[in-house]
């Protein structure tokens, strides 16, 4: 089956340092979800991309979207102690209808 | 704001007993989701509704049952716990399977079973 790897699976950074994130998937994806989850809490929809090639910008963080739309990432520049959190990638496979979930990258942020 | 609440955020039970978790969504969704939650792991989705009274496995449905009788409400059914389920349980609601749609999550129970 669709298999979804994210690395590395925990990131310490110092705060104001940037910080990134890949997700890879065995077969194609029609798209790929980000989501955080703060610790304690649960998994928030952060964005969506459908188009090869796609970049997509919120503040701080700058989503990818693969060319053979196969693999993902996430940055976020200048990283500040509200970015802690698990970040997951997901996707459904091409003509698929379920969301398979990466294990996720857990960031923590020194002060 | 769709909003999915989880009837319990903590839950401590015996092995063999028999466990409800209830997920209730507000946003008229179709599509319901339980998912359990490890470290390591990610999130692994157990069972998944499409409709009411409509229900179709996930990638680890052993040991667990689902109860899909109106569109609002989702419960999942652990027949006999064993201490193998103990983990973080997580539902979700989602407008579209085709293509998937952003899945709204609610906080989840954390499942302890002794």
């Amino acid at each position: 089956g669709q298999q979804v790897m994210q690395i590395p699976q925990y990131q310490h950074v110092q705060e104001g340092e940037d910080f990134t994130t890949y997700c890879n998937s065995s077969t194609t994806l029609s798209n790929i979800q980000w989501y955080k989850q703060r610790p304690g809490g649960h998994p928030v929809f952060l964005i969506q991309l459908v188009k090869s090639g796609e970049v997509k910008k919120q503040k701080r963080l700058t989503f990818q979207f693969g060319e053979a739309k196969k693999n993902s990432s996430l940055h976020i520049t200048a990283t500040q102690t509200t970015d802690v959190g698990t970040y997951f990638c997901a996707g459904p496979p091409n003509a698929g209808n379920m969301l398979t979930f990466g294990g996720g990258t857990r960031l923590m942020v020194k002060p | 704001d769709v909003k999915v609440t989880q009837s319990s955020r903590y839950l401590v039970k015996r092995t063999g007993e028999k466990v409800f978790l209830e997920c209730v969504q507000d946003m008229d969704h179709e599509n319901m989701f339980w998912y359990r939650q490890d470290p390591g792991l990610g999130l692994r989705l157990i069972y998944f509704s499409y409709d009411v009274k409509m229900k179709e496995k996930g990638d680890i449905p052993e040991g667990y049952s689902v109860s899909r009788e109106k569109k609002e409400r989702f419960s999942l059914i652990l027949e006999s716990a064993s201490t193998n389920q103990t983990s973080m349980y997580l539902c979700a609601s989602s407008l579209s399977l085709t293509p998937p749609d952003t899945q709204y999550f609610g906080p989840g129970t954390r499942l302890t079973v002794l």
